[in-house]
């Protein structure tokens, strides 16, 4: 079974300051199909999880233009540009190249 | 718009059972795989069960095979989980969720309902 593993836990971040979420996997995690399937979404407290980005770099419907995904093969990356209140929350990577997908652990996006 | 609640969920004694359902609304529910993941109390997400649009394919996480079924109504569009011989580790918020197979993520979610398994 594919790990996925965040890093870091935890990212105490200053208002309008960037943030960045690392990613890896155990294994590659491109698809014999030829597509990555690694996706990002975020849980703000209370509330249930919220896709962001598939596909390693595509944002969903309605995601703004600060949240980017990028990385291959084991290593991704989800950054905010300018972290506002709203993206408080923990953020959670998943891998879907293998069915029927394995989340990393989270990583907890919080105002310093 | 896309919605999904789900409903059934409450304190059960270990062994017990119980049945959640998800009422879906605002998409066409048939042209959809479905699928279960749960949350334990301040955990992380776990797939849980996923089932084909017309009910032909379900698969499960191997710590609920032989307990759990997941099921759906299409008319009623409706999904369900079953839930058998229940233990305190199946405590957690359920969430359905839908799938989409081109992107294999899950692009809406219910509010969850929590399970608590407990004598």
């Amino acid at each position: 079974d594919i790990v996925m593993t965040q890093t870091p836990l935890s990212s105490p971040v200053t208002l309008g300051q960037p943030a960045s979420i690392s990613c890896r996997s155990s294994q590659s995690l491109v698809h014999s199909d030829g597509n990555t399937y690694l996706s990002w979404l975020q849980q703000r407290p209370g509330q249930p999880p919220r896709l962001l980005i598939y596909k390693i770099s595509n944002r969903f419907s309605g995601v703004p233009d600060r949240f980017s995904g990028s990385g291959a093969g084991t290593d991704f990356t989800l950054k905010i540009s300018r972290v506002e209140a709203e993206d408080v929350g923990v953020y959670y990577c998943m891998e879907a190249t293998q069915f029927p997908g394995t989340f990393g652990g989270g990583t907890k996006v919080e105002i310093k | 718009e896309v919605q999904l609640v789900e409903s059934g969920g409450g304190l059960v004694q270990p062994g017990g059972s119980l049945r959640l359902s998800c009422a879906a609304s605002g998409f066409t529910f048939s042209n959809y795989w479905m699928s279960w993941v749960r949350q334990a109390p301040g955990k992380g997400l776990e797939w849980v069960a996923n089932i084909k649009p017309d009910g032909s394919e379900k698969n499960y996480v191997d710590s609920v095979k032989g307990r759990f079924t997941i099921s759906r109504d299409n008319a009623e569009m409706s999904l369900y989980l079953q839930m058998n011989s229940l233990k305190a580790e199946d405590t957690a918020v359920y969430y359905c969720a839908r799938r989409i197979v081109s992107i294999r993520s899950f692009d809406y979610w219910g509010q969850g309902t929590l399970v608590t398994v407990s004598s």
